[in-house]
C-alpha cells in the first residue's frame, strides 16, 4: 500500500519560504489515477487543504493560499513537494501530505510540524 | 467555498455508550462525506467514504448516514479505542473539514 513521508525544515522565519517534500514508496507517482496533496493543520485546530497535483503536473490549489502555493512533482525520485512563501506566524502547522483517487484520503504521512518564527 | 459545521464540539461518554456527531454542510454535498479518526499526534485515519461507506478494515461498530446538508457519524457502543476527535470533510466542491468533535472519557 501506498506509504507517504514528508521532510524539510522545522523552522522557518517570517517572510521566508516554507519548502517540504513528501516522498512516495509502495506505488508509483507516475502511475496516474492518485492526486498528491498537502493539507495543514493548525495547532489545536482544524484541517485545511492547500492542494494538489496530479502526476502530469496539473495543480490545484486552495483558492485562500493560491497566490503564496506552488506544488511540484519529481516522478523520478517518486517525490512531489510544497513551497509556501511569504510565510507568518500565521502559517504555523503540522502539515501532511496525502493522497486520493476520488475525494477522500485514504493515506496520509505522519505530519511534520513547521514553526514560523525569527 | 462549502462550509462544514459539527456539534457537538466535544463529547463526554462511557464505554459502551451510543455516540452520534452531526455534521452540517452550509449547501448541498450529496453523499459526497468523508469521515476521519484522529488521535493526538497522529494524522486523520479515513472512517467512512461517501458518506455511508465503510473503509476497509474499520469495526462495523462505525457507521455513517445523511446525504445533502446533514450528516452523522455514529458508535454504536464506545470502546476504548474510540476516544479521539473525529472530523467530517466534503469533497463536493474543493475539500473542507468541519473543526472537530472531540469524544473524551466521561
Amino acid at each position: 500500500q501506498v506509504q507517504l513521508q514528508e521532510s524539510g525544515p522545522g523552522l522557518v522565519k517570517p517572510s521566508q519560504t516554507l519548502s517540504l517534500t513528501c516522498t512516495v514508496s509502495g506505488g508509483s507517482i507516475s502511475s496516474g489515477g492518485y492526486y498528491w496533496s498537502w493539507i495543514r493543520q493548525h495547532p489545536g485546530k482544524g484541517l485545511e487543504w492547500i492542494g494538489y497535483i496530479y502526476y502530469s503536473g496539473s495543480t490545484y490549489y486552495n483558492p485562500s493560499l493560491k497566490s503564496r502555493v506552488t506544488i511540484s512533482v519529481d516522478t523520478s525520485k517518486n517525490q512531489f513537494s510544497l513551497k509556501l512563501s511569504s510565510v507568518t506566524a500565521a502559517d504555523t502547522a503540522v502539515y501532511y501530505c496525502a493522497t486520493r483517487r476520488t475525494g477522500y484520503y485514504r493515506y496520509w504521512g505522519q505530519g511534520t510540524l513547521v514553526t514560523v518564527s525569527s | 467555498d462549502i462550509q462544514m459545521t459539527q456539534s457537538p464540539s466535544t463529547l463526554s461518554a462511557s464505554v459502551g455508550d451510543r455516540v452520534t456527531i452531526t455534521c452540517r454542510a452550509s449547501q448541498s454535498i450529496s453523499s459526497w462525506l468523508a469521515w476521519y479518526q484522529q488521535k493526538p499526534g497522529k494524522a486523520p485515519k479515513l472512517l467512512i467514504y461517501k458518506a455511508s461507506s465503510l473503509e476497509s478494515g474499520v469495526p462495523s461498530r462505525f457507521s455513517g448516514s445523511g446525504s445533502g446538508t446533514e450528516f452523522t457519524l455514529t458508535i454504536s457502543s464506545l470502546q476504548p479505542d474510540d476516544f479521539a476527535t473525529y472530523y467530517c470533510q466534503q469533497y463536493n466542491s474543493v475539500w473542507t473539514f468541519g473543526q472537530g468533535t472531540k469524544v473524551e472519557i466521561k
